[in-house]
């Protein structure tokens, strides 16, 4: 079955950088663009980014471009966020969640469980 | 970017009840519409995409309707699984957007 697994959150000091990572598995990765998505605490939604199913191509939220670098290792089934001068604001669950077509719907049929990044002094 | 106004934010209902949820976009999005369910420490579930189509594996007491700029969420014979928060999101125009969540718990 579809999973998506994400991992390296943990607790930063603003301005400092941390990767997470979402791991793919039970579908053919590399046909597939992938978004990542967050939930600020007591917040709702927010798109953070996508990229391509070929790495080709990658777009961004507002408030991160210039500071977080999204990226793919098809070999590896796997997708990373690089997140960069980090903010407060950039407290969340961070999701990745796989888009169902090409070119990309700016849907997400199937999410991980999340990763929680603090950004904290 | 669009906006999404889901309303009520919150509700409180009791098995078996049926329960509808109301998502409004700021503008046309025609029936680029979908609604996913949220539990803590869950992954998020993708239940209804194009407004009214129900994902793979879905059970068909959530049914979505609507287009344009207003649409709904129903889900009938609500069971304890069912107690969660509930988001809308637009996909017509870019970026995404998500309406503000209408979380669902026990009366």
């Amino acid at each position: 079955q579809v999973q998506l697994v994400e991992s390296g959150g943990g607790v930063v000091q603003p301005g400092k950088s941390l990767r997470v990572s979402c791991a793919a598995s039970g579908f053919t990765f590399s046909n597939y663009a992938i978004h990542w998505v967050r939930q600020a605490p007591g917040k709702g939604l927010e798109w953070v980014a996508v990229i391509w199913h070929d790495g080709s191509t990658k777009y961004y939220t507002d408030s991160v471009k210039g500071r977080f670098i999204v990226s793919r290792d098809n070999s590896k089934n796997t997708v990373y966020l690089q997140m960069n001068s980090l903010r407060g604001e950039d407290t969340a669950v961070y999701y990745c969640a796989r888009d169902p077509q090409q070119p990309v719907l700016y849907f997400f049929d199937y999410w991980g469980q999340g990763t929680l990044v603090t950004v904290s002094s | 970017d669009i906006q999404m106004t889901q309303s009520p934010s919150s509700l409180s209902a009791s098995v078996g009840d049926r329960v509808t949820i109301t998502c409004r976009a700021s503008q046309d999005i025609s029936n680029y519409l979908a609604w996913f369910q949220l539990k803590p420490g869950r992954a998020p579930k993708s239940l209804i995409y194009a407004a009214s189509s129900l994902q793979f594996g879905v059970p068909s007491k959530f049914s979505g309707r609507g287009s344009g700029t207003d649409f709904t969420l129903t889900i009938s014979n609500l069971q304890p699984e069912d107690f969660a928060t509930y988001y809308c999101q637009q996909y017509d125009s870019y970026p995404p957007t998500f309406g503000g969540g209408t979380k669902v718990d026990l009366k």
